[in-house]
């Protein structure tokens, strides 16, 4: 079954450090990944994707991705971590169904950045 | 501001009752997507439409049902309310039917079934 696994609900980390979310996919074929963020009461917003070339993606708000195909990962990576990025982070891969497509979402991770 | 909006942002009504709930995507954008998000269950793909017709199914009760307009605005509705019902149900809208395309999301309608 095609899936993506978050396995930490959450991960602190204190300003300044670098941070780590990880996920992990299962899909049959390449894989179209995706990062986004939640903020409270708020929808979600795209962070950043991996369709195919370079396996370092950078995306918004200083954000990066790196994809793993032999470990089947896509983990978020930030070198510097602000209080602001406290937040519920979703990796998302996106599959083909019945003539479409859809987007199956991990379960998220909640960021925790003490100052 | 992602441009994607959704109307009502809050709907408290009864079980076994019948809502709707409307959303506009982003301008030129042809595809819109339903979620459900629950404390439980963690965000469900619902259903895709692309340009009036529907493209993928997810999740979805049989109680629930979804439609896209020639304007391209979207509407789910949702009968026989339960209980378990109320949670967040946001739209997303992605400018066609490319699986590289990212989607952008409205700020949800947060349905409470009493």
């Amino acid at each position: 079954a095609q899936s993506v696994a978050q396995p930490e609900d959450q991960v602190n980390v204190a300003e300044g450090n670098p941070l780590t979310v990880k996920c992990t996919y299962s899909v049959s074929g390449n894989p179209y990944l995706f990062w986004y963020v939640q903020y409270p009461n708020r929808g979600l917003q795209f962070l950043l994707k991996y369709i195919t070339g370079d396996n370092l993606v950078k995306g918004s708000y200083g954000f990066e991705a790196e994809f793993n195909k032999s470990q089947t990962s896509f983990h978020l990576k930030k070198p510097s971590a602000l209080v602001s990025d406290s937040a519920l982070y979703f990796c998302a891969v996106r599959v083909t169904n019945t003539g479409g497509f859809k987007t199956i979402f991990g379960a998220g991770t909640r960021l925790f950045v003490k100052a | 501001d992602s441009g994607v909006t959704q109307t009502p942002k809050h709907l408290i009504t009864a079980t076994g009752q019948r809502v709707t709930l409307r959303c506009s995507p982003r301008s030129g954008d042809l595809s819109v997507y339903w979620y459900q998000q629950s404390l439980d269950q963690g965000l469900q793909f619902l259903i895709q439409y692309y340009n009036g017709e529907e493209r993928a199914k997810g999740n979805i009760l049989e109680r629930f049902s979804a439609q896209q307009f020639p304007d391209l605005h979207s509407e789910l509705n949702l009968s026989s309310l339960e209980l378990g019902d109320s949670a967040l149900y946001f739209c997303a809208s992605s400018g066609g039917g490319s699986m590289n395309t990212e989607a952008f999301f409205g700020q949800g309608t947060r349905l409470t079934v009493v």
